[in-house]
């Protein structure tokens, strides 16, 4: 069975500082992996999309790297805002099948 | 508004009663995902439809639970004989046949089902 695990469940920052949420899988077979946000009470808006042929993605104060053989990711958020509060889930697509596995999500409160 | 579309937003329904959500896709995307999400955790993926045939299943639909996608465009998730355990949020997520990397996925706002 596939499974994503994200640690911490839960972080808490002063605004301003920069930190890394951890994403890992035990699949070797997943094929990209993706980074969400998802605000209370919303649906998900996607953040990076790394493929598995690639290492990272960057998209403004957010950056986003896959290690296949160590099964982990990283979502790096650099100068951290209060708008930044959501909760962040990472997801991993599989080659043989159009379906996401999702982990449990971080949920990051930035603190002003 | 071109997003993935959900119908309602909330839905409050009492044990044994049936349900029924409606999702619409982004104009021509062939692709329709339907997920579960309960508090605390990351979605559960249901059910996949491409066009008009359902493709795959999650294990997590139950007898109870029944997705259509008759012309390949709008869907439906009909849950019957609701029951306590149902109350999550239902997520419909939708993809281009053609697109640069597989599996990404454009998510609605979801529906907030709860069984009292």
């Amino acid at each position: 069975k596939q499974e994503v695990t994200q640690i911490p469940a839960a972080l808490s920052v002063p605004e301003g500082e920069n930190l890394v949420l951890n994403c890992s899988f035990t699949d070797s077979a997943i094929y990209n992996l993706q980074w969400f946000r998802q605000d209370p009470g919303k649906g998900l808006t996607s953040l990076l999309l790394i493929q598995s042929s690639q290492r990272e993605q960057t998209s403004g104060r957010l950056n986003a790297s896959l290690d296949k053989s160590s099964g982990r990711s990283t979502l790096y958020i650099a100068a951290s805002q209060p708008g930044d509060s959501a909760t962040y889930l990472c997801a991993g697509g599989m080659d043989s099948s159009y379906k996401l596995i999702f982990g449990s999500g971080t949920r990051l409160l930035v603190r002003p | 508004d071109t997003g993935v579309s959900q119908d309602p937003r909330h839905k409050i329904t009492k044990r044994g009663q049936n349900v029924t959500f409606r999702c619409d896709p982004i104009s021509e995307h062939n692709r329709l995902y339907w997920y579960r999400q309960t508090l605390g955790q990351g979605p559960e993926f249901l059910t996949y439809f491409q066009n008009e045939a359902q493709l795959e299943k999650s294990r997590l639909l139950s007898d109870r639970f029944s997705a259509e996608r008759p012309k390949g465009s709008f869907s439906t998730l009909e849950i019957q004989r609701t029951e306590q355990g149902d109350s999550a949020m239902y997520l419909c997520a939708s993809s281009p046949s053609r697109q640069l990397a597989k599996n990404i996925q454009y998510f609605g706002a979801g529906t907030r089902l709860s069984v009292l």
